[in-house]
């Protein structure tokens, strides 16, 4: 099955700084790859996604990048803010008829030091 | 619109009691999942359930039964719940299983097995 590595486990940054979290993925029939984030006692909540047929993608102050000859994609947050300190998740899925199984990483904790 | 709804919010059980937990979604979404989340393990799937009238078994089953009772409602049960057990545990749902939707995820419902 397929397996997903992300890195790092915690992250903290100075507020307007950037912030990076990398994710690889196993199987190379994924190409659906969903980023969460949680903030504390809260449900996770879709940010962004990118499908295989794209090689990055934004929305205002993040963007997510897609390699999938080396299998890793990236989540890029800009001028951070304290608000977004909270863990984030990756996530890979393959596409197609059966195939619902969303695989997550273990979590980067993000903290934005004000 | 309440999206996903799971109760109850929090239990406590005793070691071999049992326990259904419920969940529903109103965005007519055709699939659902029981995640369980625990700390440092990221999301882990339990069960899912591609249409109403199908269910399948995820990367953690072991322990659990689920229900798929119509096409809004999808409950997880524990038959004799271990300490083990203890975890957050989270229902999703997404308009199709196909792999490349995204999930909408409830606010949990945080099981304590003394």
């Amino acid at each position: 099955g397929e397996n997903v590595e992300q890195h790092p486990s915690t992250l903290s940054v100075q507020e307007g700084d950037s912030a990076v979290i990398k994710c690889t993925y196993s199987d190379s029939a994924s190409n659906y790859f969903p980023w969460y984030k949680q903030e504390l006692g809260k449900r996770p909540q879709l940010i962004i996604d990118i499908r295989s047929n794209v090689g990055e993608k934004k929305d205002q102050r993040i963007a997510v990048t897609l390699n999938k000859t080396a299998k890793h994609f990236s989540l890029h947050i800009t001028e951070t803010q304290p608000e977004d300190s909270a863990v984030y998740f990756c996530a890979a899925s393959p596409s197609g008829a059966g195939s619902y199984q969303l695989t997550f990483g273990k979590g980067t904790k993000l903290s934005v030091i004000p | 619109n309440a999206g996903v709804t799971q109760t109850p919010k929090f239990q406590v059980l005793k070691t071999g009691q049992s326990m259904t937990l419920q969940c529903a979604q109103d965005m007519n979404h055709n699939s659902m999942y029981w995640y369980r989340q625990d700390p440092g393990m990221g999301l882990r799937l339990i069960y899912y359930s591609a249409s109403e009238g199908t269910t399948d078994k995820g990367e953690v089953p072991n322990g659990y039964n689920v229900s798929r009772l119509n096409k809004r409602e999808f409950s997880l049960r524990l038959e004799s719940a271990a300490p083990s057990q203890t975890s957050v545990y989270f229902c999703a749902s997404s308009v199709t299983g196909t792999g490349n939707q995204p999930q909408h995820f409830g606010d949990g419902t945080r099981l304590s097995i003394l």
